[in-house]
């Protein structure tokens, strides 16, 4: 069975530094991986998606997620936060068919 | 292009009372999901359509819950009677294909609060 955890329910990082949100997998196939945001009393929006061609994946808004095999992780980075980037952040798993395993999300705060 | 819509956007309802949310998916896209998020979790799948035909609905508490999608384009989802439990947001989303690659879009919700 898969599943997604994500460290953290809440990261803080001030405004300009680097941020990073954990996500670690489990999968007995090759997965594919999502990360979403949601802003608040928004839908999901999709940041970037792997889908085994290149291990480190660029999304919309600066951020950039790699795949690393070996830790069964993808983490998702921006190396330097804004304050429009508060928002919670999904990271989600597929053996190849349609269902996403969700992690409980993390959610991100900018301290100015 | 639009996309996903859903209404209403909030809804407050007594115990036992019927409750009705609304889809209408991004054109073109075959696929409707319906999913469930509580608050600091996740999405769980509740339902996924392709086209008229619910081909999940394992997920979907069916003594009170109920979905259609008539004519493979929008979809209602029903509860009734509702419970307090049944408070959280209800997202649907869509998306062209069915593969474990194709994005799903989501809906802004329906924030649902059962007293």
């Amino acid at each position: 069975a898969q599943s997604v955890t994500q460290l953290g329910s809440h990261v803080s990082v001030s405004e300009g530094a680097l941020v990073l949100l954990r996500c670690n997998y489990s999968s007995s196939v090759p997965p594919y991986l999502f990360w979403y945001v949601q802003y608040p009393n928004q839908g999901l929006q999709l940041l970037l998606k792997y889908t085994s061609a290149a291990t480190l994946v660029k999304g919309i808004n600066g951020f950039e997620a790699e795949f690393k095999k070996s830790e069964t992780s993808f983490h998702l980075t921006k190396p330097s936060a804004h304050m429009s980037d508060a928002a919670e952040y999904f990271c989600a798993v597929s053996d190849g068919n349609y269902q996403l395993i969700w992690g409980a999300g993390t959610k991100l705060i900018i301290k100015p | 292009e639009a996309g996903v819509v859903q209404s209403p956007r909030y809804k407050i309802i007594e115990k036992k009372q019927p409750v009705a949310f609304w889809c209408n998916p991004i054109s073109g896209h075959n696929t409707l999901y319906w999913y469930l998020q509580n608050l600091g979790q996740g999405p769980e799948l509740l339902i996924r359509y392709e086209n008229e035909e619910a081909v999940d609905d394992s997920q979907l508490p069916k003594d009170r819950f109920s979905a259609e999608r008539l004519k493979g384009v929008d979809s209602t989802l029903k509860i009734q009677p509702a419970e307090l439990g049944d408070s959280a947001v209800y997202l649907c989303a869509s998306s062209l294909g069915t593969g474990g690659t194709d994005t799903q879009y989501f809906g802004p919700g329906t924030r649902l609060t059962v007293l």
